[in-house]
């Protein structure tokens, strides 16, 4: 199985700051990494599949990148309404694994 | 609108079955598969399985094989999934999620949730 490792758990960033998170694959699973965001209480919502492309609606703000085994979310300019949980999934081969989830709070 | 809508919450005893299900409309079910996640309190999601809305095939999680059943019924345009010998750490918050029939594919749209508490 692959394992997936987000990193930090956790991050306090302001409104406006540039925010990263990193997601790292077990095995190279290509670009097949995708992306959600969960609101407390709430079910996840698609941000970003296939390492890059932004699902329809989702603010451009955020953007992917990597390949292989090391992928990146990143929020250029942190807005209130960011304030979630952020989980990368692979799509490569079954079981198709989450990273433990990365909390952004905002200070 | 492409929607899944999911049954309401349920309370089950320890060693009973629970049945959710989740109806799709806006899109054409056999068109797309239906992944299966899980969410025990304050915890991540846990990938289940999935069903194929085409021909009903399935793919199950390792640790739930024998004891978790997905099915479909392309005619209502609804998946199910039965868990049965319920334990304690089932209790979860279980979604349903629309998936592409092949590789890659990506979770978009989810259900609302079932949660689903196991107590005696």
């Amino acid at each position: 199985d692959i394992q997936m490792t987000q990193s930090p758990s956790s991050l306090s960033a302001s409104v406006g700051d540039r925010v990263t998170i990193t997601c790292r694959a077990s095995q190279s699973i290509s670009t097949f990494l995708n992306w959600y965001q969960q609101e407390p209480g709430k079910a996840p919502k698609l941000l970003i599949y296939t390492t890059l492309t932004l699902q329809s609606g989702v603010p451009s703000r955020f953007s992917g990148s990597g390949s292989g085994t090391d992928f990146t979310l990143t929020i250029s300019s942190l807005q209130p309404g960011d304030s979630a949980t952020y989980y990368c999934q692979q799509s490569y081969s079954t079981p198709h694994s989450f990273g433990q989830g990365t909390k952004v709070e905002i200070k | 609108q492409v929607q899944l809508v999911q049954s309401g919450a349920e309370v089950k005893k320890p060693g009973a079955s629970v049945k959710v299900s989740c109806k799709a409309s806006g899109f054409t079910f056999s068109s797309y598969a239906i992944s299966w996640v899980r969410q025990a309190p304050g915890q991540g999601l846990e990938w289940m399985g999935w069903i194929s809305g085409y021909n009903g095939n399935t793919n199950y999680a390792e640790k739930l094989q024998g004891r978790v059943t997905m099915t479909s019924d392309t005619s209502t345009s609804t998946a199910y999934m039965e868990l049965r010998s319920l334990r304690s750490d089932d209790t979860a918050v279980y979604y349903c999620a629309r998936r592409q029939l092949a590789t890659p594919n990506w979770f978009d749209p989810w259900g609302q949730g079932t949660l689903v508490t196991v107590s005696s």
